[in-house]
């Protein structure tokens, strides 16, 4: 299958620094990219949807100014959560799509810790 | 909106038991249904992915059933070992949004040895 690599793959920040977390598509074009967040003990929980060039769409519930994504070429979108607090500490994961009916591949995680 | 729910949401059983895991959702108009294996603290690792028009899929000692009109679906793992140990997740996508995943809250396994 294809390749995403999501880097860093652990980060401790302290509270109220902002954190980015790049998500590649290492051998295809990525079209469309999604973040997840999962809580300990919890299953993904979509955070939001970006296509190549546009504005992310943010799921409801997730605040995009405290979520900046940004989805500026075909193989990277980047996370950034700004003014982190310890109740932002999660895993992220992201997952790439190339469009179309086509398989979506997932990066290997980041596990964000806030203290 | 979808739902999906997996149980038991965990398992544990000997080395060398044959296990069925359980995965059901609540909107039959899926465009396919995917599972997953995830180890503590690491992404996704794709086991099997069944297109809506399938029944079931089969890799090695993984064989995952699809029965799109009742919602169900199951992944049978035969002779199990403990390095099947990990969370297993299922997760569909819809028709109207083919690149969204819904995912279920997972099932941990651990196998003894």
């Amino acid at each position: 299958g294809a390749v995403v690599s999501q880097h860093p793959s652990w980060v401790i920040c302290k509270s109220g620094t902002s954190v980015k977390i790049e998500c590649r598509s290492l051998d295809f074009q990525a079209t469309t990219m999604f973040w997840y967040r999962q809580f300990p003990k919890q299953s993904l929980m979509l955070m939001a949807t970006s296509n190549e060039g546009s504005k992310a769409t943010y799921e409801q519930g997730v605040e995009k100014d405290k979520f900046l994504i940004n989805h500026a070429s075909l193989t990277l979108s980047t996370l950034t959560v700004t003014s982190a607090h310890p109740e932002d500490s999660s895993f992220y994961i992201c997952s790439a799509a190339s469009g179309g009916p086509t398989e979506a591949f997932f990066g290997q995680g980041t596990r964000l810790t806030v203290v | 909106k979808q739902e999906v729910t997996q149980i038991p949401a965990a398992l544990s059983v000997p080395e060398g038991e044959n296990l069925v895991l359980n995965c059901s959702f609540t909107d039959s108009a899926i465009y396919n249904l995917q599972w997953f294996r995830q180890d503590p603290g690491k992404g996704l690792t794709s086991l099997l992915l069944i297109q809506s028009s399938q029944r079931e899929q089969t890799s090695g000692r993984l064989n995952a059933s699809l029965d799109k009109s009742s919602g169900r679906s199951t992944l049978y793992i035969a002779a199990s070992q403990p390095g099947d140990s990990a969370t297993y997740l299922c997760a569909v996508r819809q028709v109207t949004n083919f690149n969204k995943f819904y995912f279920g809250s997972g099932t941990k396994l651990n196998v003894k040895p």
